[in-house]
């Protein structure tokens, strides 16, 4: 089955810095890389998502990119605010199956 | 987006009684509902998978008859946590399914007393 691998952990930034936050997966048959955050005691919250046969896609400050090849897929968020604090999860799909990485604890610092 | 309604949001009960909770597609109609737990500062954990109208399939290690799921219609499937003890404890999150993409609900908060 498919395994999902996120990293970092936690990630501290400097509002206004840069986020990266990594995700590797297994199953090459994944073809639906969608992202979440997760704000304290709430369900995850759809933030982007990116399809296969995409290599990159664009929501204002949020962006996804996705290496098919190397099988890892990326969110970078610019321009940061105390408000992108939270926990982001990434996950891989394939055929209805939704496995979903550790997550990574985002600290934005005023 | 899609909106997935799960209820209650909290709940607190006492040990060795049970609590069913909600999870409804408001908009659309789930092919597929999931049922996950997270613990304190975890990931989420895939509890079981189900589909309108058939069994649930639920993950190696989590107690069907423990966990009980019920999905009777197209937009509307039940967990209900039977005979719960305090490790019972746990954030449970709902999510519901088109083909291709996953909605989630607000989570509910279960503390067992």
């Amino acid at each position: 089955g498919e395994n999902v691998e996120q990293h970092p952990s936690t990630l501290s930034v400097q509002e206004g810095d840069s986020a990266v936050i990594k995700c590797t997966y297994s199953d090459s048959a994944s073809n639906y890389f969608p992202w979440y955050k997760q704000e304290l005691g709430k369900g995850p919250q759809l933030i982007i998502d990116i399809r296969s046969n995409v290599g990159e896609k664009k929501d204002q400050r949020i962006a996804v990119t996705l290496n098919k090849t190397a099988k890892h897929f990326s969110l970078h968020i610019t321009e940061t605010q105390p408000e992108d604090s939270a926990v982001y999860f990434c996950a891989a799909s394939s055929n209805n199956d939704m496995r979903f990485g550790a997550g990574t604890r985002l600290t934005v610092k005023p | 987006g899609a909106v997935v309604s799960q209820h209650p949001s909290r709940v607190i009960c006492k040990s060795g009684t049970s609590v069913k909770i909600e999870c409804r597609s408001l908009d659309f109609q789930a092919t597929t509902m999931f049922w996950y737990r997270q613990f304190p500062k975890q990931s989420l954990m895939l509890m079981a998978t189900s589909n309108e109208g058939s069994k649930a399939t639920y993950e190696q290690g989590v107690e069907k008859d423990k966990f009980l799921i019920n999905h009777a219609s197209l937009t509307l499937s039940t967990l209900t946590v039977t005979s719960a003890h305090p490790e019972d404890s746990s954030f449970y999150i709902c999510s519901a399914t088109t083909h291709t993409e996953a909605f989630f609900g607000q989570g509910t908060r279960l503390t067992v007393v």
